[in-house]
């Protein structure tokens, strides 16, 4: 059972557009991660987030932390071709192992 | 140091033959995990290690599954009398757990798919 439930699941979208994917759960988390998977490959940290209310840039995304820590959103302005992938949240309880969302998987169309 | 390298990438096997894969972490980092990733969903926790020691497993962890990290460095993950179940991809990741706050950052290897038939 996932813990955290990310949303949509799906999402396809025009080169230009914005979007927003949400990450939700009923636990609190000590902090919460975002990764990026390409086909074939394992993920990749774009961003660590650890206090309630924060807010974090990284060029055209912009993460959140919700201030009960029990959430966040991925914000993407401008979304490129490049953006295309699988995007998930793992959240770290203080415990010994992150629990993973079943991820958003993006489409950008040129 | 490249990073997390996984070995083999892609495994075919046939049900009821053993599979042992292979990882080997960034060569400071303390802790190494194993993840399962089936498609369409996020990474499932297995197991993981600090240094030699392996101090957790998950329940997905059954009786066929068995993981090792001789003196702290590399990993091997065996599954035995593999069924179409485990048919999955399979990750590694290591990290270098710190005490202070401010989350642990996981580094993943490319995983290896494993296709049981």
């Amino acid at each position: 059972t996932q813990l955290l439930e990310q949303s949509p699941q799906f999402l396809s979208i025009q080169e230009g557009e914005n979007l927003t994917v949400y990450c939700n759960s009923s636990s609190v988390f000590s902090s919460l991660q975002w990764y990026r998977q390409e086909p074939g490959e394992g993920p990749v940290l774009l961003v660590t987030v650890v206090t309630g209310g924060e807010v974090k840039k990284l060029k055209r995304l912009t993460f959140q932390f919700g201030d009960a820590r029990k959430d966040s959103s991925l914000h993407i302005t401008a979304a490129q071709p490049g953006d295309t992938g699988l995007y998930l949240c793992a959240g770290d309880n203080a415990g010994n192992m992150l629990t993973f969302g079943g991820g958003t998987r993006l489409m950008v169309k040129p | 140091d490249t990073g997390v390298s996984q070995d083999p990438r892609h495994k075919i096997t046939k049900r009821g033959q053993n599979v042992t894969f292979r990882c080997d972490p960034i060569s400071e980092h303390n802790r190494l995990y194993w993840y399962r990733q089936t498609l369409g969903q996020g990474p499932e926790f297995l197991t993981y290690f600090q240094n030699e020691a392996q101090l957790e497993k998950s329940r997905l962890l059954s009786d066929r599954f068995s993981a090792e990290r001789p003196k702290g460095s590399f990993s091997t993950l065996e599954i035995q009398r593999t069924e179409q179940g485990d048919s999955a991809m399979y990750l590694c990741a290591s990290s270098l757990k710190f005490l202070s706050r401010g989350g642990e950052k996981l580094f993943f290897g490319s995983g290896t798919q494993l296709s049981v038939l």
